[in-house]
């Protein structure tokens, strides 16, 4: 099995952009999707970002998703930063047999 | 419209069996490739995927908990029961139910949670 390992934490201002990281250890990150869902206190978590770069109805354009074969991780970036962006990340993929999350990254924007 | 409900204890005592259900709506477990899964997170810690079973009623198991995992569905009921044995403390958490959609490894719709304690 493999892991995918996030920064705990990032902080950035309002109307600025910030790029969450999310790195595989074993295998290749561009062999199986990546998902991004974001998650506010006390609720479930809800997708912003699909197979890699594709974002669900509903989810404004300052979300975006990509991956890096080079570092072998994904990036989820969030630009025009707003008060309510502030939540915890989470990355998953997966194999032929398990579905994996990352540890979560928890965004603060001040 | 999609939903999913987890109901289930919630406080067990440490060694018991927990039993959770998914009672779910909009979509059926007999249509191709679609799947359900089970997904918990510890207070203030990070969300694990716990197992999946598909339409096919094929299953698949997180490698760490598989011995005392049972995951099952009851199409007619549109429900999915997911059995731990043997809990502990460290089981304390809230567990969700997912819709895993067809062909896609992730989860598309997400039931509110259930948080279960776990304390003699």
């Amino acid at each position: 099995n493999f892991m995918l390992t996030q920064p705990h934490s990032v902080s950035e201002s309002p109307g600025k952009a910030v790029t969450i990281s999310c790195t595989r250890s074993s295998g290749s990150i561009a062999s199986n999707y990546v998902q991004w869902y974001q998650q506010r206190p006390g609720s479930a978590p809800t997708t912003v970002i699909y197979e890699d770069n594709q974002r669900p109805s509903g989810i404004p354009d300052r979300f975006s998703g990509s991956i890096d074969s080079s570092s072998n991780s994904a990036s989820l970036t969030i630009s025009g930063l707003k008060t309510e962006d502030e939540a915890d990340y989470y990355c998953q993929s997966y194999d032929s047999s398990s579905r994996v999350f990352g540890g979560g990254t928890k965004l603060t924007v001040l | 419209q999609i939903t999913l409900m987890e109901s289930g204890p919630t406080l067990v005592k440490p060694t018991q069996t927990l039993t959770l259900t998914c009672t779910f709506s909009g979509f059926s477990l007999s249509a191709n490739g679609v799947g359900v899964g089970w997904i918990r997170q510890p207070p203030g810690k990070a969300l694990e995927w716990l197992a999946l079973i598909y339409w096919s009623n094929d299953w698949r198991y997180s490698p760490s908990l598989k011995s005392r995992l049972t995951i099952t569905k009851d199409t007619s009921k549109n429900q999915v029961v997911l059995t731990m044995t043997n809990v502990d403390p460290v089981d304390t958490a809230t567990y969700y139910c997912a819709r895993e959609p067809l062909g896609a490894p992730r989860f598309d719709y997400w039931g509110q949670g259930a948080l279960v304690t776990v304390s003699s």
